[in-house]
């Protein structure tokens, strides 16, 4: 079955460095993948949509200079969390659509846990 | 480990008709329960959450109840429509974690 990668699964970091996720469909090609973030309890939120080759699609209120998202082969995008903060640790999430299968379930990785201190 | 089970699809269903989708949990502490929503093309949105036993969540006419006794979380609609035609998953955290466990999806079709 299609499989999602995501790496690392966890991370700590200290305030003001950088980050980097990636997320690689291992078996199939994703030409749009999508970012999520939970915070502790919750559910989770829509960060990006990330379209291989084009810019990503920001959701309302996610700032996209601080959460730089490149899409830049059809099976790999990476989320870079730039000059981290404590309030910046959650879990971050991938999932990825197979390209030509547009109705088909989304495939998850299986998460990043950032912690930032 | 924490896990979630849900019915495989496709279901496929006339307008109108009734939409149940099953759902199981096992989890070692007390979970959130959750359904979320792909529609064609988009991603993930969260349809409705039950955080303790017994709590109802409601949206857009879907319902679930969190059964703890029978570790389930099955989503209803009484009058399904095309518009929800989509991809329903099933998910859990738990109280002393944040990392989401997802069921595999079900696909949904409603045909008018």
């Amino acid at each position: 079955g299609a499989v999602v990668s995501q790496h690392p699964s966890w991370v700590i970091c200290k305030s003001g460095t950088s980050v980097k996720i990636e997320c690689r469909s291992l078996d199939f090609q994703a030409t749009t993948m999508f970012w999520y973030r939970q915070f502790p309890k919750q559910s989770l939120m829509l960060m990006a949509t990330s379209n291989e080759g084009s810019k990503a699609t920001y959701e309302q209120g996610v700032e996209k200079d601080k959460f730089l998202i490149n899409h830049a082969s059809l099976t790999l995008s990476t989320l870079t969390v730039t000059s981290a903060h404590p309030e910046d640790s959650s879990f971050y999430i991938c999932s990825a659509i197979r390209t030509a299968h547009p109705n088909s379930p989304l495939h998850f990785g299986n998460g990043t846990r950032l912690t930032v201190t | 480990g924490d896990s979630v089970t849900q019915m495989e699809g496709p279901v496929t269903l006339s307008e109108e008709a009734f939409l149940t989708i099953n759902c199981t949990y096992t989890a070692t502490g007390y979970p959130s329960l959750f359904w979320y929503v792909q529609y064609p093309g988009e991603g993930l949105q969260l349809l409705l959450k039950a955080t303790k036993a017994d709590d109802k969540g409601s949206n857009k006419g879907f319902e679930a109840t969190y059964r703890k006794e029978t570790t389930s979380f099955h989503l209803e609609k009484g009058s399904v429509q095309v518009s929800d035609s989509a991809v329903y998953f099933c998910a859990l955290v738990l109280s002393n974690d944040y990392k989401l466990s997802f069921g595999a999806g079900t696909t949904v079709t409603v045909r008018a």
